[in-house]
């Protein structure tokens, strides 16, 4: 069954270092989202992204975030200098299209710890 | 701006039915009843979605109340494997502003053996 893949399980770095999360979306969908958990914490939305741009972001996503599609399966979270508080688990999803019933399918996250 | 209210916690028995409340009182005509849940730290898992129909697949089914401001979720016959937060989500099939899949805190159910 297709899925939604997220590399690295866990990421380990230094403040104010950058650090990429990424993910592969199941092949034939076109809407793309990241969100994060912090421990303890609900499941929040960053952002989402359609046909090779950003269109809806949270308030969370700020000038830090940035997110890419390079080429016809990544998709990239940027995090420019990483804060204390950005450590959370990182979800990808992706969405098949337009006039769908819309459900999301989630990878199963990347773990970012900041030091 | 919650559109569902949830218990936060519920337990049930392995092997009976589970039945999860949510509140949607204020659900407009176009927005639909989604279900996930997260088991442990996981990625959400989607459920079931519903209209105003009653709907049913393999995982569970959803019992919208006629004046769709209530729904339940019903796993059959839950399993220990079952423990994990549901969360119940209201919003449009659409893509447009604001209509993105946002997650409140969920019902977190506990399977007991």
């Amino acid at each position: 069954e297709p899925e939604v893949t997220q590399t690295p399980s866990h990421q380990v770095t230094q403040m104010g270092q950058e650090v990429i999360l990424r993910c592969v979306p199941i092949s034939n969908h076109l809407y793309f989202y990241w969100y994060r958990q912090i421990l303890g914490q609900k499941v929040e939305f960053l952002v989402s992204f359609y046909n090779n741009e950003i269109s809806e972001k949270s308030e969370i996503f700020d000038d830090q975030f940035s997110v890419e599609r390079p080429d016809g399966s990544n998709f990239t979270l940027k995090i420019r200098s990483t804060k204390l508080e950005d450590s959370a688990m990182y979800f990808c999803a992706s969405s098949v299209g337009q006039m769908n019933t819309g459900e999301l399918f989630f990878g199963e996250g990347s773990r970012l710890t900041v030091l | 701006d919650a559109k569902t209210t949830q218990p936060p916690s519920m337990d049930c028995a392995e092997g009976r039915a589970a039945n999860l409340p949510c509140n949607h009182s204020t659900i407009s005509g176009n927005e639909y009843v989604y279900w996930y849940r997260q088991i442990h730290s996981q990625g959400p898992q989607y459920i079931i979605h519903g209209l105003k129909n009653n709907e049913t697949n393999e995982m569970a089914s959803l019992i919208i109340t006629e004046d769709r401001k209530s729904s339940t979720l019903i796993l059959p016959h839950a399993t220990l494997r079952d423990t994990a937060v549901y969360y119940c989500i209201v919003r449009e099939p659409l893509y447009r502003p604001n209509n993105d899949m946002r997650f409140g805190a969920g019902t977190r159910l506990t399977v007991k053996p």
